[in-house]
């Protein structure tokens, strides 16, 4: 079992349309990241998180450290949010020199105008 | 340059032969990593470098993979002896100190090598 999981897989959606990624993990976590990668291999860092939600321009990332969860929100979404959207987590600090993100597989996200 | 830099994007590799790709990490970025990338995966953590210092190379799939950043700026990963399952992205990322002091993470545009 994959220690971070997402869902959906795959996601088709209509411009406008309120989109939903999920994010779950099974390890004690420091930190989890969204990260948005787009055809072409380039990734870019979205959010940061720790604790409670945070939000840039239409973009919303919560996360529940209790039920070790996390969603990203895209509203009023676009043809060009189309991307896979990927979430990464940094375990636990547990010493040595340890650092480094486990990353989930990805959401492939299109919206279609 | 202002983004980390990674080359050749494209290399297209016989199998057997040896490939070396360069990252080079944002100007004063302490930490650097790299990823392997399969299609339609995640990326998968191959080795780190605080500066010079390789401090994890747990994720070194075997040991014709070698990793080396000489004066703590650029890096070069090296695979030896190509095989058809090294085909992937290749991702160097790098962070102005650790990813637990919280600082944000900067990818390249990946390597893209292709074993035939």
């Amino acid at each position: 079992k994959n220690e971070v999981e997402q869902s959906p897989q795959n996601l088709t959606a209509q411009e406008g349309e309120f989109i939903t990624i999920n994010c779950s993990y099974s390890v004690g976590i420091s930190a989890l990241h969204w990260l948005q990668q787009h055809p072409g291999g380039g990734i870019v860092s979205l959010f940061m998180l720790s604790s409670g939600k945070k939000k840039h321009g239409r973009l919303i990332a919560t996360i529940n450290i209790q039920e070790k969860h996390s969603s990203l929100h895209i509203t009023a979404s676009h043809p060009r949010d189309s991307a896979v959207y990927i979430c990464a987590v940094l375990l636990q600090y547990s010493g040595g020199g340890a650092d480094g993100l486990t990353f989930g597989k990805g959401t492939h996200l299109i919206i279609q105008p | 340059g202002a983004g980390v830099s990674q080359s050749p994007r494209y290399k297209v590799a016989k199998r057997g032969q040896d490939v070396a790709l360069r990252c080079d990490p944002i100007s004063g970025h302490v930490s650097l990593f790299w990823y392997q990338q399969a299609l339609g995966q995640g990326p998968e953590f191959l080795t780190y470098f605080q500066n010079e210092a390789q401090l994890d190379k747990s994720g070194l799939p075997s040991d014709r993979f070698f990793a080396e950043r000489p004066e703590g700026s650029v890096s070069t990963l090296k695979i030896q002896r190509t095989q058809q399952e090294d085909s992937a992205v290749y991702l160097c990322a790098s962070s102005l100190v650790g990813l637990y002091s919280g600082n944000t993470i900067y990818f390249g545009e990946g390597s893209w090598l292709t074993v035939v």
